[in-house]
């Protein structure tokens, strides 16, 4: 089991409610990043970060919004949620200083929005 | 548009026969990764190739990649009720991030 850590696990919202996705990890690792999936879909890359006070927006345009003050936390953070917002929010994180990129990731939070 | 390509989108089998997954994708890359998901978790990294290597194994799994085709199978052997997941390619590109396919829902049935 990888030391990455979201919560919560799950959350149903009403329309209009601020939110924010929790994302802690305990292995150092420089780089993090958000993504969005849908039920048996692919995975889409919303947001990223190599490092504090480094954050960088995916291939998948998003609403949300990220920060990365603290080298173990990635927090993702809707102002105004909306039904379209509804869906599996995974975190991940690997390593800086090798050559594979393997991603370590979350167990994800599923978002419903009302 | 995503990189990765895979089929069969579904496959269904009987514990202990074979099940193979196919990746295919459009530029260069630096190594092919492949992941497992549970139904409602997170990914789980399985296995690693370089784009310099042809065939690598751990254990019951199997992957080969051809960069002149630019596509990669997962051989999983021996299969288990427990292997059931969705399995996903992603290809490094040296661009440090990574860039799923679509996935293949495997399904063991006991």
């Amino acid at each position: 089991e990888a030391d990455i850590y979201q919560t919560p696990r799950y959350l149903v919202i009403g329309t209009g409610k601020k939110i924010t996705l929790e994302c802690s990890q305990t292995m150092g690792h420089d780089k993090m990043y958000w993504y969005q999936q849908d039920p048996g879909m692919e995975l889409h890359l919303i947001h990223y970060s190599y490092g504090v006070n480094s954050t960088e927006k995916g291939d998948l345009s998003s609403e949300s919004t990220v920060s990365r003050i603290r080298t173990e936390h990635f927090p993702l953070t809707l102002e105004s949620a909306r039904p379209s917002h509804t869906s599996q929010y995974l975190c991940a994180s690997s390593a800086t200083g090798t050559t594979k990129n393997i991603q370590y990731f979350g167990a994800g939070t599923r978002l419903s929005v009302l | 548009s995503q990189q990765g390509e895979e089929d069969p989108q579904a496959l269904s089998i009987q514990e202990g026969e074979n099940a193979t997954m196919n990746c295919s994708y459009k530029t260069s890359i630096n190594n092919l990764q492949w992941y497992r998901q549970n139904s409602g978790r997170g990914l789980v990294h399985l296995i690693l190739i370089r784009s310099n290597e042809r065939e690598k194994h751990s254990g019951r799994l199997r992957v080969t990649l051809d960069t002149s085709k630019k596509s990669s199978s997962l051989l999983i052997t021996a299969s288990r009720a427990a292997d059931t997941a969705s399995y996903f390619c992603a290809t490094d590109n040296q661009g440090g991030k990574l860039i799923f396919g679509q996935g293949t829902e495997l399904s063991v049935k006991p």
